[in-house]
């Protein structure tokens, strides 16, 4: 069975352009998250899909952060645009859901931020 | 909020030996889950071990186990007869119903062969 993959590894970018973050969780996997570590902090939740909707989004930071996940199946996240303080590692999760529990959040590599 | 705290920054220890990593945590739930998460180099994070709150049995798998302490909200990680491989960081998360985790900000674990 395949695990989280995310897209790219590493992603270098200006300030003030653009990047867009992807997640395939793994399959029949209806919980998808996002979270951030900034270095030297703590790992800090983003985001929480459940299928295509948006389950809990307190964690984004701001407007220039927006989340998608078409279908239910990938997901995208988007910084527009990018600022220095966005860089740092960025983890996807994904969990089953099975007689309404949520089990264990499997994670994918992350991708790492840097904005110059 | 539940906060983690993870007061170890860096810990090492010697091929073979046991080395015990704390983790301490702030809630107001009576029922919730604790997690140890290990990240290798590579990146990958992956589960080490987990506690129901609930349980008062100690979680093990192998040469990992826990020290749960519900009334002190303690939750250490000891692992015995260390692996050139356990060497990562390793982070304590918490979580209860419904929410997301909430993490301590990891112990970079060294193993010295």
């Amino acid at each position: 069975e395949a695990g989280v993959t995310q897209f790219p590894s590493h992603s270098v970018i200006e300030k003030g352009q653009t990047v867009t973050l992807r997640c395939d969780p793994i399959s029949g996997h209806d919980n998808l998250y996002w979270y951030r570590r900034v270095m030297g902090k703590e790992i800090k939740f983003l985001l929480h899909f459940v299928k295509e909707s948006k389950q809990d989004e307190s964690g984004m930071p701001n407007n220039r952060f927006l989340a998608e996940r078409t279908g239910g199946t990938y997901s995208t996240l988007k910084v527009q645009p990018a600022e220095l303080e966005d860089s740092g590692v960025y983890f996807c999760a994904s969990s089953q859901v099975l007689a309404g529990i949520s089990y264990e959040q499997y994670f994918g590599p992350g991708t790492r931020l840097t904005v110059t | 909020a539940q906060t983690v705290t993870q007061s170890q920054p860096e810990m090492s220890v010697q091929e073979a030996e046991t080395v015990t990593l704390s983790c301490t945590y702030d809630t107001s739930e009576s029922d919730y889950y604790l997690f140890w998460y290990k990240q290798p180099p590579s990146r990958q994070m992956i589960l080490v071990i987990r506690q129901e709150a609930y349980k008062q049995q100690n979680a093990t798998e192998n040469r990992f186990s826990v020290n749960f302490q519900k009334a002190a909200k303690s939750f250490s990680l000891k692992i015995s007869d260390s692996q050139l491989g356990d060497a990562a960081m390793y982070f304590c998360a918490y979580r209860s119903a419904g929410t997301p985790l909430v993490f301590g900000k990891g112990t970079r674990l060294s193993v010295i062969a």
